[in-house]
């Protein structure tokens, strides 16, 4: 069965940066697009952003831009987030998540966008 | 700061309906598919409704998705106490060339 199992939780300083990592088994890594979503206590999912693990290409939400960098082992079949600069505000929990398909749908071509499997989820907290 | 809305509160008593509501824009909702995501409490959002309208498999059929314009709503029939959770909405926003989430619903099963 497909599985995304993410590395343990991280508590870091003020300007650290922490790496979480990604493995998955159960399907062609190379075939689906990992990507990361956060959640800090009390808010909402936030979306950061998407990386290919075939072809390395990735991309980042905006707000990231700059301070996180995506990258994968094809030979383990794993991705990694690593985020820099790391703040009081990004305490979160951190979730990897497979993207279910890819293309457009109808004759108005929109957009399928969705993550059917998700890694259990990794707390990262900055904390002086 | 979530460019979809969602009421922060939903709640009803068990073998009822409860509808959720989802309102975007024309850059997200009202140009690409809708998905819903339910995070029960200490566990990863799963998903529960795709392109608009589709049920994954494993998915009850008590859960419906439908979309109209720029807003969506997700409707939980036969509303029972496993479904007391958090429920977000979701869609890729051409403008922000990002995926985006709505602000999150919590339903409550009194």
């Amino acid at each position: 069965q497909v599985q995304l199992v993410q590395s343990g939780g991280e508590v870091k300083k003020p300007g650290a940066s922490v790496r979480v990592s990604c493995t998955a088994s159960g399907y062609t890594f190379t075939s689906y697009d990992i990507n990361w979503v956060r959640q800090a206590t009390g808010q909402g999912l936030e979306w950061m952003g998407w990386m290919n693990p075939n072809s390395g290409n990735k991309a980042y939400a905006q707000k990231f831009q700059g301070r996180v960098n995506m990258t994968r082992n094809t030979s383990i079949s794993t991705v990694y987030l690593e985020l820099s600069s790391l703040k009081s505000e990004d305490t979160a929990v951190y979730y990897c998540a497979r993207r279910r398909t890819k293309g457009y749908i109808g004759p108005r071509r929109e957009r399928e966008y969705s993550f059917d499997y998700w890694g259990q989820g990794t707390l990262v907290t900055v904390s002086s | 700061q979530s460019v979809l809305t969602q009421p922060p509160s939903a709640s009803g008593t068990p073998g009822q309906r409860v509808t959720i509501s989802c309102s975007g824009g024309s850059s997200n909702i009202g140009s690409n598919t809708v998905n819903w995501y339910q995070r029960l409490p200490g566990t990863a959002p799963k998903l529960l409704i795709y392109t608009n309208n589709q049920r994954p498999s494993g998915v009850p059929d008590r859960f419906s998705g439908s979309k109209s314009g720029t807003s969506a709503s997700l409707a939980i029939s036969g509303l029972q106490s496993e479904d007391e959770a958090d429920y977000y909405c979701a869609a890729w926003d051409d403008s922000l060339y990002a995926y985006v989430f709505g602000t999150g619903t919590k339903v409550t099963v009194l």
